[in-house]
């Protein structure tokens, strides 16, 4: 078991450029979460699907964010344009369904200047 | 959704037991509670989950009093390395649809 994968480990960028989080969810999971860590705000649910479709997406912060998941295996979390207050790790999460538990990825730590 | 609150930081000695307790006061019926742990530059990872009375598993144990508004997370014999934030949340399932929130955590020290 993998477990889930997030790509890259490490984004730093300057502000205004597009920025690509990649998922991909352990083999079998039907639901994927995408979460944001800050210290002030400290870990917040974003989006989540389930069996690829998004249920609820009350928690991204602007219309910036968009995610997609186009397919069972694969999951992307984009932010365009980028700003500095966008800085934070982002983690990924799946679970064999939307109410088991959670195995999360090491998240993307992401720095925009 | 029932907001948790914890303490934000606990100090214990290795071998001791420790005990974390998480409020959520307006927890509803279908509601139930689960605790992830989170060590630096890692993401959260499952310990324990459970709606009422008492859950153990090899890591911990979950109690939770008969009416539900707070539960304890109790970590037997501590070492160094349950070094983490704890984090303790409440789950409402929901037809089509599925409500979650993380708390700030409570970050344990363990000292040698």
């Amino acid at each position: 078991d993998a477990g889930v994968i997030q790509s890259p480990r490490h984004e730093v960028t300057e502000m205004g450029q597009e920025v690509t989080l990649r998922c991909k969810p352990i083999s079998g999971h039907n639901s994927l979460f995408w979460y944001r860590q800050t210290m002030m705000r400290g870990l917040e649910l974003l989006i989540y699907f389930n069996n690829n479709v998004p249920i609820d997406d009350s928690g991204m912060p602007e219309d910036r964010f968009s995610a997609k998941m186009p397919n069972a295996s694969f999951s992307t979390l984009k932010i365009q344009p980028s700003e500095p207050r966008d800085s934070a790790v982002y983690f990924c999460a799946s679970s064999a369904k939307v109410d088991q538990p959670q195995h999360f990825g090491d998240g993307t730590r992401l720095s925009i200047l | 959704l029932a907001k948790t609150t914890q303490p934000i930081s606990m100090d214990s000695y290795e071998g001791q037991e420790v005990n974390i307790t998480c409020s959520h006061n307006n927890i509803a019926t279908n509601d139930y509670i689960t605790w992830y742990q989170q060590f630096p530059s890692q993401g959260p990872r499952f310990i324990i989950q459970g709606y009422k009375t008492k859950v153990t598993n090899e890591v911990a144990s979950l109690f939770i009093p008969a009416d539900r508004k707070s539960s304890t997370l109790s970590l037997p014999r501590v070492s160094l390395s349950d070094t983490a934030v704890y984090y303790c949340l409440v789950n409402r399932p929901g037809a089509g649809s599925y409500q979650l929130t993380f708390g700030k955590g409570t970050k344990l020290s363990v000292i040698p």
